[in-house]
């Protein structure tokens, strides 16, 4: 168990719908960090928070956002879904965003839209 | 260029035997960290070992050691002692950028390499 929690684990939805993915950072961790994984693409970093303030984005969709709230937990909300955002979504945490700190990864959101 | 280079799709190993997964990367930052991560049939994506740039020594944990080449810019992941449970894909990913640096410490990952283990 990395202590980064995920949820939901599992979610099928239609094109078009909106979801949003659910992420507890292990304790203690203040940087937050969303990936994609499909088959086509590989792992992919999507955007990255420190402390509640966003600090890098990466291959991240416009119909996509996301937030960190006060507490440390994220959300990553995913809107007008197509066929190809299906895919897994990892939400990854560290105490800081430096080289020596270890990134711990959560069990995934496996995301399929229909 | 892609910064990180598996060159291994798949990997066969005997159980008991040993097996080294190959990484190789590109930067030109002075600060980097490595780490290898390992992924079941199951999706989760578990930490297995870390090396930072400036480490001098081998990092090691438990059966798994990274073979740490700085001047060819390599990162071997070596198992000892395969088990069946070692069955997974296996990704190498670095993370560039000290303290303060602009990266924020993202990971970027190479495209992994499958490893089964016969019994």
């Amino acid at each position: 168990d990395s202590g980064v929690t995920q949820t939901p684990k599992h979610l099928i939805t239609a094109t078009g719908q909106r979801v949003t993915l659910r992420c507890s950072p292990r304790s203690g961790d203040l940087s937050v960090y969303w990936y994609q994984q499909s088959l086509d693409q590989g792992l992919q970093f999507l955007i990255q928070y420190y402390n509640g303030e966003e600090r890098a984005k990466g291959n991240i969709l416009e119909r996509f956002s996301a937030q960190q709230f006060p507490d440390l937990h994220s959300e990553l909300n995913l809107s007008s879904l197509e066929l190809g955002d299906s895919a897994l979504y990892f939400c990854a945490s560290s105490v800081a965003p430096h080289s020596g700190n270890t990134i711990y990864f959560g069990e995934g959101s496996w995301l399929t839209v229909v | 260029a892609q910064k990180i280079t598996q060159t291994q799709p798949g990997m066969f190993v005997q159980e008991k035997e040993a097996v080294t997964l190959d990484c190789t990367y590109d930067t030109s930052d002075p600060s980097y960290g490595l780490f290898w991560y390992k992924q079941p049939s199951s999706g989760e994506m578990i930490f297995l070992i870390y090396q930072g740039s400036y480490d001098q020594q081998n990092a090691t944990e438990g059966r798994y050691s990274l073979n740490f080449q700085k001047a060819r810019k390599s990162a071997n992941l070596v198992i000892s002692a395969s088990q069946l449970g070692d069955s997974a894909m296996y990704f190498c990913a670095m993370r560039e950028g000290g303290a303060g640096g602009t990266s924020y410490g993202k990971l970027t990952f190479g495209q992994g390499t499958i490893l089964t283990v016969h019994p």
